[in-house]
Order: structure tokens, then sequence, then C-alpha cells
């Protein structure tokens, strides 16, 4: 079945770094989403992409709907402590059926630099 | 305000009970899923309902069960044939086909623990 591989899987940041991580896949998408998730709650949606080369932002985050529709970025500039928190990346296939549903990365943990 | 509810937020189960958990929306949205996240797992979609009385098996509905009699509940049923219940479970919804591109997006309720022991 397609897979989503995000990386990296986890990271440290200290106050004021940019930050970045990305998705790939082995097969295109027609939409890519991108969540973020506090420790006990639900993932919250950050950014919606829906065509290939698409660049959005919401406030200090962007992410890019990759050309080849297998990849997409996400970047944090200037992060701030309640950036912590674990992101998923999640990619709908032009498929129909149960294929056309979210398939979702493992996510990447960012947590504060000790 | 418009939301996803789940509830209860923590579970706790003897071996070989069914429990159910419930998700309750009044966003007026058609699509309605579950899925079940394990530490350091992306999430696993274990069944979904895109219109009333109709669901389909996700990837993982082995020892689940659910039901969508009505628009704005989808809940879901754990069964004792399900080998390794404990998990953090997540609800989600998404707005009708009419409403454009983003009926592709998808919205999650707070999620419910169960812990089976």
């Amino acid at each position: 079945g397609q897979q989503l591989n995000q990386s990296p899987q986890s990271m440290f940041i200290q106050e004021g770094e940019d930050v970045s991580m990305n998705c790939t896949s082995s097969s295109i998408f027609n939409t890519w989403l991108w969540y973020k998730q506090d420790p006990g709650e639900g993932p919250v949606l950050l950014i919606a992409l829906y065509k290939a080369g698409e660049l959005t932002s919401n406030g200090r985050l962007t992410a890019q709907f990759g050309i080849t529709r297998k990849d997409s970025f996400l970047n944090i500039s200037a992060s701030i402590p309640s950036d912590v928190g674990i992101y998923f990346c999640a990619g709908q296939s032009p498929m129909g059926g149960s294929q056309g549903n979210l398939i979702f990365g493992k996510g990447t943990k960012l947590s504060v630099k000790p | 305000d418009g939301g996803i509810t789940q509830s209860p937020k923590y579970l706790f189960r003897k071996e070989g009970q069914n429990v159910t958990l419930s998700c309750e929306q009044n966003l007026n949205h058609d699509a309605m899923y579950w899925y079940r996240q394990d530490p350091g797992q992306g999430l696993r979609l274990i069944y979904y309902s895109q219109i009333v009385n109709d669901f389909q098996k996700g990837d993982i509905a082995e020892g689940y069960s659910v039901s969508r009699e009505k628009k704005e509940s989808f809940p879901l049923t754990v069964t004792s044939a399900q080998k390794n219940p404990t998990a953090f479970y997540l609800c989600a919804s998404s707005p009708p086909r009419t409403s454009g591109r983003s009926y592709n997006e998808q919205f999650f309720g707070p999620g419910t623990r169960l812990t089976v022991l």
C-alpha cells in the first residue's frame, strides 16, 4: 500500500531557530495536509495544499506542495516554545474508495533543546 | 460552538469486555472517521462512513465495529476480539463534497485513551 516517509523523526529546537521537515511518498497525491498534535490531544489542521508547486503560509509556518506531487515540506520560522509537539503530514491519493482517504506520516516530534 | 466531541477522555476496561467510544459532531459534516494511534506511529484508519447508514472498513478494522444511525454520531465499539486494544482513539469528520476542495480536510476530536487492564 501507499506509504509516507516523514523526516526527521525528532528534532530539538532552540527558541528563535528555523525548523524544516518533509514528507515523501512512493506515489502521487492530489492533496497534502499538515497537522500539529499536542500531547493527549487530537491533531489540529495547520495548512492544506491542493496544487503542485503551491506555497502556503499560516503565520510563521510555510508549507509547499512538491512539483512531483510526491512530497511536501513544512518550515517553521523563528520557533517559540509553544511550537513543541508532533507534526504530521497527510496525503490524499487521487484514487477513489478507501484509497482516497488520508494517509498519515509517522510524525516529527519537536522538543526544546536542553 | 461547532466541533467534534469524544467521550470519555480516559477509559479503563478489563480484558474481554466490549467497550463503546462516543463521537459526536455538530459541523454538519457528512463523512466521519475513526483512527487508532500508537506511540511513535502515525494514524491508522479503523472505519469510515461517508453517509448515514453506510460505513466501510479501513486498514485495521478487525476487532472493531461501528454504526452510523445519525449524521452527527459515529460510535466505535472495541470488541473482545481486538487483541491489543490499548491505544489512543481519534475521531474525525470532513465537510460535504459541496464545500469544494476543503472536502479533503479532516478535523479531529480530542481523542479517547483506552487502557485495557
